[in-house]
């Protein structure tokens, strides 16, 4: 299994861009999230999902969109690209919830211009 | 704002002293969740504690819930080179797993 796969690794822009981050899991997981990690913030809830059809807002949602239109797919979408929203973002996957263990793609690293 | 704190931020010790980290949170959590991410790399489960008081070994690592279910602690004992990397806590609230702003680790060889 290749778990979650987060798309792309790396990835520069000028702020006003817009940007879409994709996550992809193989687990048939239901819940997955989106958490971006800032230096002494530790990881930050941006938007989760408990299924297909079904996104809610975490901790810092403002200037980002999501949608969940299949189990496997959960893109993160920034419209506006801001210099604030630098930073490493993290897909995450879980089979039972939140309360539940979850499992991490590699990250991707953002710098906006 | 956090509602999971978790201190120090940065711990740095010599190869085979401890090490601890404490996590408090503003309410009772249904469960702890704990995870360690290496330099460059990305969150990876470590262990899970449900109950009150409960306390759980991963070889040299300890943790323990609390009774209230409010605060939790990782303790390494006799740090290795290999333990370097940022811990987190984390803490499942109405659909959302808040993070602790996590402690570092360094550790001298």
């Amino acid at each position: 299994n290749a778990g979650v796969t987060q798309t792309p690794k790396f990835q520069v822009l000028k702020t006003g861009q817009s940007m879409t981050l994709q996550c992809a899991q193989d687990m048939n997981h239901e819940y997955m999230s989106w958490y971006r990690q800032d230096p002494g913030m530790g990881l930050r809830l941006i938007h989760y999902s408990v299924g297909a059809g079904i996104t809610d807002q975490g901790e810092v949602p403002n200037g980002y969109n999501v949608s969940r239109s299949t189990t496997e797919d959960f893109p993160l979408r920034l419209l506006s690209a801001a210099p604030s929203q630098t930073s490493v973002y993290f897909c995450a996957s879980s089979y039972g919830g939140e309360a539940q263990p979850q499992h991490f793609g590699d990250g991707t690293r953002l710098s906006i211009l | 704002g956090q509602q999971v704190m978790q201190i120090p931020q940065y711990q740095h010790v010599q190869e085979g002293e401890d090490f601890t980290t404490y996590c408090n949170s503003s309410t009772t959590l249904s469960n702890i969740q704990w995870y360690k991410q290496r330099p460059g790399g990305h969150p990876v489960f470590l262990i899970q504690l449900v109950k009150s008081g409960e306390v759980k070994k991963q070889k040299r690592l300890t943790f323990q819930f609390g009774e209230a279910k409010k605060n939790s602690s990782l303790h390494i004992t006799a740090t290795q080179t290999t333990d370097v990397g940022t811990y987190f806590c984390a803490g499942p609230r109405t659909g959302k797993l808040i993070f602790g702003q996590g402690t570092t680790l360094q550790v001298k060889p």
